[in-house]
């Protein structure tokens, strides 16, 4: 049973452009939750999806940042128009339902030059 | 909102030496996880105590959760360079939210 997969590993993106971060859960596991993690910061909550809806995204910026769950494919974490206050490391973790064991994936290195 | 206090901040301890990490919530907790994130990586569950009292090991690592739930404790035997990392604590808050704790950066001298 693979883990949780994220990609990409790492990210570089210039000031303006799109981050299209990816996330796959572990089979069988319909919850997913995305985290951040800013330089020399714990990791704060962004955002947690079931298949197709948004449970809570009381983490998530107000702009610029957004996330899906559709019903086929992965997770996504789309942040538009960067900034260099986005790098961060952004992980996100699944769980086979809420309140139960989340399971992290490796993180995707966000780098805004 | 819940805040989760970690301590100490950083270890630096010998090899073969025990040591202690505790966490301590500002509301009862209701469920309580141990993480341990490698530098770099991502984090990798270690345990899960949600019952007053509750006491579980893995290893030579054992985690406690106080009688009162607010507090809990990270305690490892003999320490390991492979010990090396940061520990997170982590609970569930009152809605969807998932909370970490400051962290603590402990590091093993061979």
């Amino acid at each position: 049973n693979a883990g949780v997969m994220q990609n990409p590993r790492h990210l570089v993106r210039r000031r303006g452009q799109e981050a299209r971060l990816r996330c796959s859960p572990m089979k069988g596991h319909s919850h997913v939750y995305w985290y951040r993690q800013l330089p020399e910061e714990g990791l704060k909550f962004m955002v947690y999806l079931q298949k197709e809806n948004i449970i809570d995204e009381s983490g998530m910026p107000k702009e610029r940042f957004s996330a899906e769950f559709p019903k086929e494919g992965p997770s996504i974490l789309r942040i538009q128009q960067v900034v260099r206050g986005d790098s961060a490391a952004y992980f996100c973790a699944s769980s086979p339902t809420g309140r139960e064991t989340q399971y992290f994936g490796p993180g995707t290195r966000l780098l805004v030059l | 909102s819940q805040e989760l206090e970690q301590s100490p901040q950083s270890l630096i301890v010998q090899e073969g030496k025990n040591l202690t990490i505790n966490c301590t919530s500002s509301k009862t907790l209701y469920g309580l996880y141990w993480y341990k994130q490698k530098y770099g990586e991502g984090l990798i569950f270690l345990m899960m105590l949600q019952k007053g009292g509750e006491e579980k090991s893995h290893e030579k690592i054992t985690a406690k959760l106080d009688e009162k739930k607010q507090q809990s404790s990270l305690h490892i035997t003999a320490s390991q360079p492979s010990h090396a990392g940061i520990y997170l604590c982590g609970a569930s808050g009152p809605g969807n939210q998932f909370y970490f704790g400051t962290g603590t950066s402990l590091t093993v001298i061979p």
